[in-house]
């Protein structure tokens, strides 16, 4: 498809659990973002991904959050040992990274629901 | 670092009357400002943006929002609502040299026809 693509788009877990959640960002975007809405909130930035460049992980929570990308493709964000508090709907988003810094539009995927019991 | 404040996170309005979003922001730098609509289980999809030049910016879906630096607003506005604007919006910030997207906590917005 044309747009970044979540899966899943929703995931039940038990607490302590490990998840694992996946980004197809839209081809020949360089730029990957992941974001975290909890419930009445915002978006919160967790990390970015620019090429080949280091991440800036700077928004991850906690060290039981990580995430990978392989080149400019699929980002995959883990969560360890899962409490309530992660429960979250969990968005990517792709763009292009021409822009020196600032003001590239980032597209959005739908996002996956990750309910932790 | 930027912030973004969206006063009342319930907005309603009627059928033809104007859609009215307020958008405050704090930036050390001069600020790339994003407005997002997020329709039930979908992702955000962007309204308009502004980066630099024309302070009023069109969007889609007949919105548009001004710049306004002395007031360090963004406000979102459209004349005539429709049922079809019922969502989410949210607004965004961004500053040169800093990628990510910070985001006011979004107004639910109620068109009653």
């Amino acid at each position: 498809g044309a747009g970044v693509s979540q899966s899943p788009s929703n995931k039940v877990t038990e607490k302590g659990k490990d998840v694992e959640l996946r980004c197809d960002p839209i081809s020949g975007h360089t730029a990957l973002y992941w974001y975290r809405q909890r419930l009445g909130q915002g978006l919160e930035f967790l990390i970015y991904f620019q090429g080949n460049s280091a991440p800036d992980k700077s928004g991850l929570p906690s060290d039981r959050f990580s995430a990978e990308r392989t080149g400019e493709s699929v980002s995959t964000l883990t969560i360890q040992r899962t409490q309530q508090e992660d429960s979250a709907v969990y968005l990517c988003a792709s763009s292009f990274g021409g822009l020196a810094g600032g003001g590239n539009i980032q597209y959005f995927g739908a996002g996956t629901r990750l309910s932790v019991l | 670092a930027q912030s973004v404040t969206q006063l009342g996170s319930h907005v309603s309005v009627s059928e033809g009357a104007l859609v009215l979003l307020r958008c405050n922001y704090s930036s050390s730098v001069p600020p790339y400002l994003f407005w997002y609509v997020q329709y039930p289980n979908q992702g955000l999809q962007l309204l308009l943006k502004y980066t630099t030049g024309a302070t009023l910016v069109k969007g889609i879906n007949g919105f548009e929002a001004e710049f306004k630096k002395s007031e360090t607003s963004f406000h979102l506005t459209k004349p005539s609502a429709h049922m079809s604007d019922a969502a989410e919006y949210f607004c965004a910030v961004s500053e040169k040299g800093n990628n990510r997207l910070a985001f006011g906590k979004g107004n639910q917005v109620v068109v009653i026809p």
